[in-house]
């Protein structure tokens, strides 16, 4: 079945740093993916539609330039926290979809924690 | 504001017992409703989906219930194992938007051996 990569599966940095999330689809081409956040026994917020070779759409209360989001190919979406606080400590969760058949696919997560 | 409200927020069963999940939605542009299941660490797992052309989807154990006219859509998961134990989440989109999807806040199901 399709499979989506997402890397690293846990990061921890100081505070002040910048963190690159990946998000790849490895066995079909995905022109959007999503960016989630979800906190501990929280549901999964939806952050962010990015789409193949365009600018990403952010949903309300979401900082653009705090989750610099690129999608460069179309198998790759990348996240950016950018001068990451403590408060920006959650599981990250990207999601795929296949241009082909329209279905879509998470990745697995990345679990950052900002000290 | 929580587009899609799920209950309960924990459920216990016993193996062999059913599992109900409930949901509820407002936005009746809405006409996609899936079901996920996720284990810790690990990202959100597709179960079921249906849309609102049908009252009801089984697939093996589990079966999605739709009420369009309440704007209601329940999981029923049948003979419950300690395997299923999870958190599940409910879902909505709109077909044309695939991926913007809005998530209950979930409920963590236990199975009892």
């Amino acid at each position: 079945g399709a499979v989506v990569s997402q890397h690293p599966s846990r990061v921890i940095c100081k505070s002040g740093t910048s963190v690159k999330i990946e998000c790849r689809s490895l066995d079909f081409q995905a022109t959007t993916m999503f960016w989630y956040r979800q906190f501990p026994k929280q549901s999964l917020m939806l952050m962010a539609t990015s789409n193949e070779g365009s600018k990403a759409t952010y949903e309300q209360g979401v900082e653009k330039d705090k989750f610099l989001i690129n999608h460069a190919s179309l198998t790759l979406s990348t996240l950016t926290v950018t001068s990451a606080h403590p408060e920006d400590s959650s599981f990250y969760i990207c999601s795929a979809r296949d241009r082909n058949n329209e279905k879509l696919f998470f990745g697995s997560g990345t679990q950052l924690s900002v000290l | 504001q929580q587009q899609v409200k799920q209950s309960p927020q924990s459920l216990i069963v016993q193996k062999g017992g059913i599992s109900i999940i409930n949901c509820a939605y407002e936005n009746t542009a809405f006409d996609y409703f899936p079901w996920y299941q996720q284990f810790p660490g690990k990202g959100p797992a597709l179960l079921i989906a249906i849309r609102p052309d049908v009252s009801e989807k089984k697939e093996g154990r589990f079966t999605i219930s739709f009420n369009k006219s309440a704007k209601q859509f329940s999981l029923h998961i049948m003979d419950s194992q300690p395997g299923d134990s999870a958190t599940y989440f409910c879902a909505a989109s709109r077909g044309s938007t695939l991926g913007r999807l809005y998530f209950g806040r979930g409920t963590q199901l236990t199975v009892w051996p």
